[in-house]
């Protein structure tokens, strides 16, 4: 069964970047560039950050930017603040009409 | 601004039935495919499932199939989650997204609505 693979944790100081993989177990699905990024804070509902692998919504700080290579997308975020420190989850269509989700990154900023 | 509020969570034994809506304010909710994500606590986001725009199809994630029907009232801008068969796995905040005009892209997300599945 496919499966999007993201680090558990990834960490950071205030100014610096950081960059998730996210990365796709199956070729099928790394076929499709339907690659999205979502933030979510804690009790709170997911954002859309990046969709498309690297296009952001009206809104979104350029700081966060989007790739792909190969089978595995990336969501790099420059000039880390703190208010970047939530949860980061990657998502792809997975053909056959489902959609997968990576299992989620906690990014700290220390 | 695009709204989507959640409602009808709750405790429900296992085997037992409940259903959820979303109701969606501030654009043209029958252009818009819709899902429900589901997300259990202390874990990641899981897909449930998606109904187009105007309801002709609907598909659903192999943990859901068969026990849960995704629906939408157009007339109403209300979707809804009809979960049957519950079971203790299914314990979750429920969120309803929609879909943008990007396949499988959800650009607006509701609060949640949290089901608990015990006896």
């Amino acid at each position: 069964q496919s499966a999007l693979t993201q680090p558990a944790s990834v960490s950071g100081s205030p100014g610096q970047s950081i960059t998730i993989s996210c990365t796709e177990s199956s070729s099928d699905v790394g076929s499709y560039n339907l690659v999205s990024w979502y933030q979510q804070h804690p009790g709170k509902a997911p954002k859309l950050m990046i969709f498309e692998v690297n296009n952001r919504p009206s809104g979104v700080s350029n700081r966060f930017s989007g790739s792909k290579s190969g089978n595995t997308a990336s969501l790099t975020i420059s000039g880390l603040q703190t208010e970047d420190e939530a949860d980061y989850y990657c998502c792809s269509y997975a053909g056959n009409t489902t959609v997968l989700f990576g299992g989620g990154t906690k990014l700290t900023v220390l | 601004q695009v709204q989507l509020v959640e409602s009808g969570g709750g405790v429900v034994q296992p085997g037992r039935s409940l259903r959820l809506s979303c109701t969606a304010s501030a654009f043209n909710f029958r252009s818009f495919g819709m899902h429900w994500v589901r997300q259990a606590p202390g874990k990641g986001l899981e897909w449930v499932a998606v109904i187009w725009y105007d309801g002709s199809k609907k598909y659903y994630a192999d943990s859901v199939k068969g026990r849960f029907t995704i629906s939408r009232d157009n007339s109403k801008n209300t979707l809804f989650l009809e979960m049957n068969s519950l079971r203790a796995e299914d314990t979750a905040v429920y969120f309803c997204a929609r879909e943008s005009t990007v396949l499988t892209t959800f650009d607006y997300w509701g609060q949640g609505t949290l089901v608990t599945v015990s006896s």
